[in-house]
């Protein structure tokens, strides 16, 4: 899982609570990513951010709010707002170098809202 | 926009056998593709990838891949297959330099049977 940390592993909510799930990289990436995990769908974006300060909404950003204040860290805050938020969510980070390009994601957090 | 797709869900193959997980995609212009694998309730581990040159790409634990252009593929390949193997398989696309939008398949789960 690389120099990606999310925290907690696993994570329980009530339902119209907010929750914030924390992603940290020591990878010196310009580039953070929140991804969402449902079974037979893949991975969906839910927001992404290309340097500090900015973030651009992925395909499935209602219900999800994010900052990136610092290089290392790309907290994700679920919102009482989302209509099914329990998933596997994953955070990762890439670097562009010339024609080289890596995304190394974290362990991942299990969300499980009742 | 880009998307890939994954037309296995399952793929069972014996132990020492080889295996192929089957990968297709559209993209405008030039494709950066990646192999990812996953293990339960863990992050995406990346395996291989094809952005220029040889066609035929060599990964981590003998995994290797194919880029045929004509056929819009980028099948993942073991010349023999291990029970330890078995795990979910991921296959993404990007369309091209500095571009944050990768897509992935919605993945192939492979089972290695002793």
């Amino acid at each position: 899982d690389g120099g990606i940390t999310q925290s907690p592993k696993y994570l329980f909510r009530k339902e119209g609570q907010n929750v914030t799930l924390s992603c940290e990289q020591n990878l010196n990436h310009d580039a953070m990513y929140w991804y969402r995990q449902d079974p037979g769908q893949g991975l969906r974006l839910i927001y992404y951010s290309q340097i500090v300060n900015d973030f651009q909404k992925g395909d499935i950003a209602e219900g999800y709010s994010v900052s990136r204040e610092k290089k290392e860290s790309f907290p994700l805050t679920v919102t009482s707002a989302q209509k099914n938020p329990t998933a596997f969510y994953l955070c990762a980070s890439s670097i562009e170098r010339g024609l080289t390009y890596e995304q190394y994601f974290g362990p991942g957090t299990r969300l499980t809202v009742t | 926009a880009q998307s890939v797709a994954q037309p296995e869900d399952q793929v069972n193959v014996a132990e020492g056998n080889p295996l192929t997980v089957k990968c297709t995609y559209s993209v405008s212009g030039n494709p950066y593709l990646f192999w990812y694998v996953q293990y339960p309730n863990r992050g995406l581990q990346f395996l291989l990838k094809y952005i220029t040159g040889d066609n035929l790409v060599k990964g981590s634990y003998g995994f290797e891949a194919e880029f045929n252009k004509s056929q819009t593929s980028f099948h993942l390949k073991k010349p023999s297959a291990l029970v330890s193997d078995s795990a979910l398989y991921f296959c993404a696309v990007r369309a091209g330099y500095n571009n944050n939008d990768m897509r992935f398949g919605a993945g192939t789960r492979l089972t290695v049977k002793p």
